[in-house]
């Protein structure tokens, strides 16, 4: 089975500090895993995808995301968050049939 | 370029009553999704549309849910005697057609937010 965990629903970080955002996955096949973000009452952004290329994916707005297959993992990080940051954030897989799996969605804080 | 657009963006309707949702995909993008984001269920996916191949429909919650694809560009969402948990928004996606790796990425639409009374 096919699915994505996010593991924490809820990430708080001031202003100038890293931001990480944990997913893990469960794939039989070869993933593509993805990052989207959704600003309040915004539609859904993508911020990078992973599609078995290279390993460390840089996105936009200096986000990144490190694909290590060992950990099934693909967390997502900034150097330094940003008060425009705030915002929900869904780790993606997808499906079989080319549709995605989502995450439950991490909501990012950043404090000033 | 334009992007995937729906409408309406808002929509009131009562317990019993069938609503349509309207998705305009971006021009050239042969694969159409739709999917609905509640509260309770985090984003769900519904139905798939490639091209003119049937439609993958083993996301819809039940036999009240139905999409069509006209000329393979506009699809219409049809809710039919909506109940209150339809409430949520709905979100339409498309993308370049899948290549055999399935690595086409998908752009959103702002969403239309249904609330069933």
């Amino acid at each position: 089975a096919q699915s994505v965990t996010q593991l924490d629903s809820h990430v708080s970080v001031s202003e100038g500090t890293p931001v990480l955002l944990r997913c893990n996955y469960s794939s039989s096949y070869s993933p593509s895993l993805f990052w989207y973000v959704q600003h309040p009452n915004k539609g859904l952004q993508l911020l990078l995808k992973y599609t078995s290329a290279a390993t460390l994916v840089k996105g936009i707005n200096g986000f990144e995301a490190e694909f290590k297959k060992s950990e099934t993992s693909f967390h997502l990080t900034k150097p330094s968050a940003h008060m425009s940051d705030a915002a929900e954030y869904f780790c993606v897989l997808r499906g079989s049939q080319g549709n995605l799996i989502f995450g439950k969605g991490t909501k990012l804080s950043v404090k000033p | 370029g334009a992007g995937v657009s729906q409408s309406p963006s808002n929509k009131v309707t009562e317990k019993g009553k069938d609503v349509e949702l309207r998705c305009d995909p971006i021009s050239g993008h042969t694969a159409l999704y739709w999917y609905r984001q509640s509260l309770g269920q985090g984003l769900e996916f519904l139905i798939y549309f490639q091209g003119n191949s049937a439609p993958d429909k083993s996301g819809l919650p039940s036999d009240r849910f139905s999409a069509e694809r006209t000329g393979g560009s506009v699809s219409t969402l049809t809710i039919q005697r909506t109940q209150q948990e339809d409430s949520a928004v709905y979100l339409c996606a498309s993308s370049l057609p899948l290549d055999r790796g399935r690595r086409e990425t998908q752009y959103f639409g702002p969403g239309t937010r249904l609330l069933v009374l």
